[in-house]
């Protein structure tokens, strides 16, 4: 089963709104990071949270972790039309270096 | 995005054709992956490198054959597909140690969109 699953699957809201996505994951991780995918395009690495961090900041993001929990959000304040894209949570755990990807939360901004 | 490219773009083959996909990454990282993402799936993890040496393969099936030549090139050899092949491949680079505390940011490319008939 993967690792991670982001909810909701998909959003739409209003250029100006802020969005939240969430992820869960199921096994103690080192670190956790959001990537995002515009449609039929590569991923693009947007912000990681280590596992001993509560929350950061890049710009217009703030992404939370809370381990007992299993769980991290995403927020995108002041969102734009822009913004519009797949969303995709990414953990590693133990030693091992690889990603696992969650399913992913789909954006839609509109004007 | 030009710091892994990635072609062809979009590929179309037949079952019984042999075609090869290629990615190089401009970056300087050791460590090279090739994934596949099909519609309402997480994006799975194919073949792992490091160091040009293959460290992980997902039971991925023979027909899809990967070659690590230098540590900037990746190739996934592609015979007797079939239909359910079809997905977007994405290639992936990052820079890897021996902390386990070090950070696995991996920079993809932009994919090459598989349709195989």
């Amino acid at each position: 089963s993967q690792q991670g699953e982001e909810d909701p699957q998909a959003l739409s809201i209003q250029e100006g709104e802020n969005a939240t996505m969430n992820c869960s994951y199921k096994t103690s991780i080192n670190n956790l990071q959001w990537y995002r995918q515009n449609s039929g395009r590569g991923l693009v690495h947007l912000i990681l949270i280590r596992s001993n961090e509560r929350e950061k900041h890049s710009g217009r993001l703030r992404v939370t972790l809370d381990t007992s929990k299993k769980s991290s959000s995403l927020l995108i304040t002041a969102s734009r039309a822009a913004d519009t894209a797949s969303y995709f949570c990414a953990t590693t755990t133990g030693t091992a270096s690889k990603l696992t990807f969650g399913t992913g939360t789909r954006l839609q901004v509109t004007l | 995005e030009t710091g892994v490219t990635q072609t062809p773009r979009h590929l179309v083959m037949g079952m019984t054709n042999k075609k090869s996909l290629k990615c190089e990454q401009h970056l300087g990282h050791n460590a090279m992956y090739w994934y596949k993402q099909s519609a309402k799936k997480p994006l799975e993890l194919m073949f792992v490198y490091n160091f040009k040496e293959q460290t992980e393969n997902n039971s991925v099936p023979s027909r899809f054959s990967p070659e690590c030549p230098n540590s900037s090139h990746l190739f996934l050899h592609l015979h007797t597909l079939q239909p359910e092949d079809s997905a977007l491949y994405l290639c992936a680079s990052s820079q890897e140690g021996t902390s386990a505390l070090l950070v696995n940011t991996q920079y993809f490319g932009p994919g090459t969109r598989l349709t195989v008939l």
